[in-house]
């Protein structure tokens, strides 16, 4: 069965600092793995997603993450926090078989200090 | 492109009366739909999904139901409203058996019980 950790409910950095969200996974099979944002009150967005091929995935915003499958784990990064980038950050696992769900973890929200 | 709409924004509806949230999708046919929950504080919670018109999974027993009448529409109700049915509804949707394609959100519903 799929399973997602996010360490640390809340990561608060000072401004242009260095952003680094932690997620490690379980699956039985080659995961696909994705990030999302979710701004106050709004729905959540695609940040990334890795499905195969490259490791190192880039997204919207100055954000990348890396799958390190023998660390079970797709850590979020951004060399340089704004303070834009405050909010809550979701990562997320579904399988190669075709399912039709996606599991989510419980979410880390991320606060940047001027 | 594809948009989904989901409405009202945010509700405040009195304890014991009736719920009825509406996610429309447009630019895909035959999408998977889900009603995601998130209380205060904490992750998303899967409700229902559906993979065609009139079918509908739950995952969690509550006070809640869903439909799909059409094929991009999506209704979450409730004949008696609960305080714990208090939280922040969001509606998405996915490609059918594509599970590196992520999902969509939309921009969810504030649902306050009172």
């Amino acid at each position: 069965a799929q399973s997602v950790t996010q360490l640390g409910s809340h990561v608060s950095v000072s401004e242009g600092a260095l952003v680094l969200l932690r997620c490690n996974y379980s699956s039985s099979v080659p995961p696909y793995l994705f990030w999302y944002v979710q701004y106050p009150n709004q729905g959540l967005q695609l940040l990334l997603k890795y499905t195969t091929g490259a490791t190192l995935v880039k997204g919207i915003n100055g954000f990348e993450a890396e799958f390190k499958k023998s660390e079970t784990s797709f850590h979020l990064t951004k060399p340089s926090a704004h303070m834009s980038d405050a909010a809550e950050y979701f990562c997320a696992v579904s399988e190669n078989t075709g399912g039709f769900k996606t599991i989510f973890g419980a979410g880390t929200r991320l606060f940047v200090k001027a | 492109s594809q948009t989904i709409h989901q409405w009202p924004a945010t509700l405040v509806q009195p304890v014991g009366s009736p719920l009825s949230l509406e996610c429309t999708v447009e630019g895909t046919s035959n999408p998977n739909l889900y009603w995601y929950r998130q209380a205060a504080g904490r992750g998303l919670q899967l409700l229902f999904y559906s993979v065609g018109i009139g079918q509908i999974s739950s995952e969690v027993p509550q006070n809640l139901s869903a439909s799909r009448p059409q094929d991009r529409q999506f209704i979450l109700s409730s004949k008696k409203l609960l305080l714990s049915d208090s939280g922040f509804y969001l509606c998405a949707w996915s490609v059918p058996r594509l599970a590196n394609y992520g999902y969509t959100f939309g921009s969810g519903t504030r649902l306050t019980v009172v």
